[in-house]
């Protein structure tokens, strides 16, 4: 069975450029999340999906972030103008039941690497 | 609000001996919590999980870890570590709700020394 599968793994923009990222969770994880880690910070919550709809967007930084997952399948992260500050890992991670802490395991993508020069 | 706070950024230690990852967590309500691992150039795996019962928890790797509610800490620990436990590791911890979302602390980055 595949896993958690990031594209692409390392991507380098300007500054105000446009990158859009991809994630495929394992096939029939309804439950789909997007973290950032910035360099040797923590691991931070962007958002939660469950199927198509935005379960949690709480941790999305500002609106030159936009999150699709069209048919509750793959979903993209977009991020438009990229500043400086955007740099990071993105990392994807899929749950089959709803509330992870009942299930104790999200399995991640190997994350996108995003670097704004 | 939920926070997670690893104490250590790097812990060296020499191949063969004991370890032990610190973690302390704040919540106000009851927790689950979790140890994540990430080896180089691979995505994050879970490496054991407390959702309740026994206090103790063993994981996968020889790694274990004990959750103590008084001190708010899930500490993790090997008695004797090997060249390939080299990795980072993420304590983390979830409030059950109907927004359920994990919460990971900054990271230990463990260097085994031969």
């Amino acid at each position: 069975e595949a896993g958690v599968t990031q594209f692409p793994s390392h991507s380098v923009i300007e500054k105000g450029q446009t990158v859009t990222l991809r994630c495929d969770p394992i096939s029939g994880h309804d439950n789909l999340y997007w973290y950032r880690r910035v360099m040797g910070k923590e691991i931070k919550f962007l958002l939660h999906f469950v199927k198509e709809s935005k379960q949690d967007e709480s941790g999305m930084p500002n609106n030159r972030f936009l999150a699709e997952r069209t048919g509750g399948t793959y979903s993209t992260l977009k991020v438009q103008p990229a500043e400086l500050e955007d740099s990071g890992v993105y990392f994807c991670a899929s749950s089959q039941d709803r509330v992870a802490g009942e299930t104790g395991e999200l399995f991640f993508g190997e994350g996108s690497r995003l670097t704004v020069l | 609000a939920q926070s997670v706070t690893q104490l250590d950024s790097q812990v060296p230690v020499f191949e063969e001996a004991p370890v032990e990852l610190r973690c302390n967590y704040s919540s106000s309500v009851s927790v689950y919590l979790f140890w994540y691992v990430q080896y180089p150039n691979q995505g994050l795996q879970l490496l054991l999980k407390y959702l309740s019962g026994s206090t103790l928890v063993k994981g996968i790797n020889g790694f274990e870890a004990e959750f103590n509610k008084s001190q708010t800490s899930f500490h993790l620990r090997k008695p004797s570590v090997h060249i390939s436990d080299t990795a980072e590791y993420f304590c983390a911890v979830d409030v059950y709700s109907s927004a359920s979302k994990i919460i990971f602390g900054s990271g230990t980055r463990l260097s085994i020394r031969p």
